[in-house]
């Protein structure tokens, strides 16, 4: 079963630090998104690729916080620097029908703590 | 704005009852409305959705009701298990594919 792929699973990091994560959605798949869940809340949007295109940002504090989808495949998110508020689980989605709110699979998430 | 409110928060069930989580959203022109279950230190997983030329799906042991006039939804899982236990979202779209997510319900199956 297609899964989307996400890394690292966890991250620790220093306030004022850049940090990245790496995403990879299941093949085939256009519409990828990017969610931030902080804990015991449901997950938020905070971008959304058509192919390689930004579609939705309006939630991504653009100060600190960056994304990119060069070849419309896999993408990165970034964020330097860091702050204590950053702690959360980062997830990345993603859905094969433009156009549509259709099926949305998650991966596994990155769990990001900030010291 | 584009709100989804989910109830309760946390719920009890002995193993073979039931369950039923219930979501209200503000925009009458939602039309996706998904489920998800997240176990700990996992993403959320799809396990059923619905919609709006819908008014109840089933799955095995997992069914959604919708209320389009009512503006709501719910979740209902009968013949509860312990692999049942985890945080259950809903969802719903607003005009686009964009989703937004109610506060999640924490089940848990008492054996």
């Amino acid at each position: 079963e297609a899964e989307v792929a996400q890394s690292p699973r966890y991250k620790i990091t220093e306030k004022s630090q850049a940090v990245a994560f790496w995403c990879d959605p299941i093949s085939g798949h256009a519409t990828l998104y990017w969610y931030r869940q902080i804990l015991g809340q449901g997950p938020e949007l905070l971008v959304q690729f058509q192919d390689e295109s930004v579609v939705d940002d309006s939630q991504l504090p653009k100060d600190r916080f960056s994304a990119e989808r060069l070849k419309g495949v896999d993408s990165t998110l970034k964020i330097q620097p860091a702050e204590l508020g950053d702690s959360a689980m980062y997830l990345c989605a993603s859905s094969s029908l433009a156009g549509l709110a259709y099926e949305q699979y998650f991966g596994p998430g990155t769990r990001l703590t900030v010291t | 704005g584009e709100n989804v409110e989910q109830h309760p928060s946390t719920l009890s069930v002995q193993e073979g009852d039931s369950a039923v989580i219930k979501c209200t959203y503000s925009d009458s022109a939602s039309n996706y409305f998904p489920w998800y279950k997240q176990e700990l230190g996992k993403g959320p997983q799809l396990i059923i959705d619905i919609r709006s030329n819908v008014g109840e799906k089933k799955d095995q042991r997992i069914a959604v009701t919708l209320n389009k006039t009512a503006k709501h939804f719910s979740l209902h899982i009968t013949e509860t298990q312990p692999e049942d236990s985890a945080v259950y979202f809903c969802a719903a779209n607003f005009g686009n594919e964009k989703l937004t997510f109610g506060t999640g319900t924490r089940l848990t199956i008492i054996p």
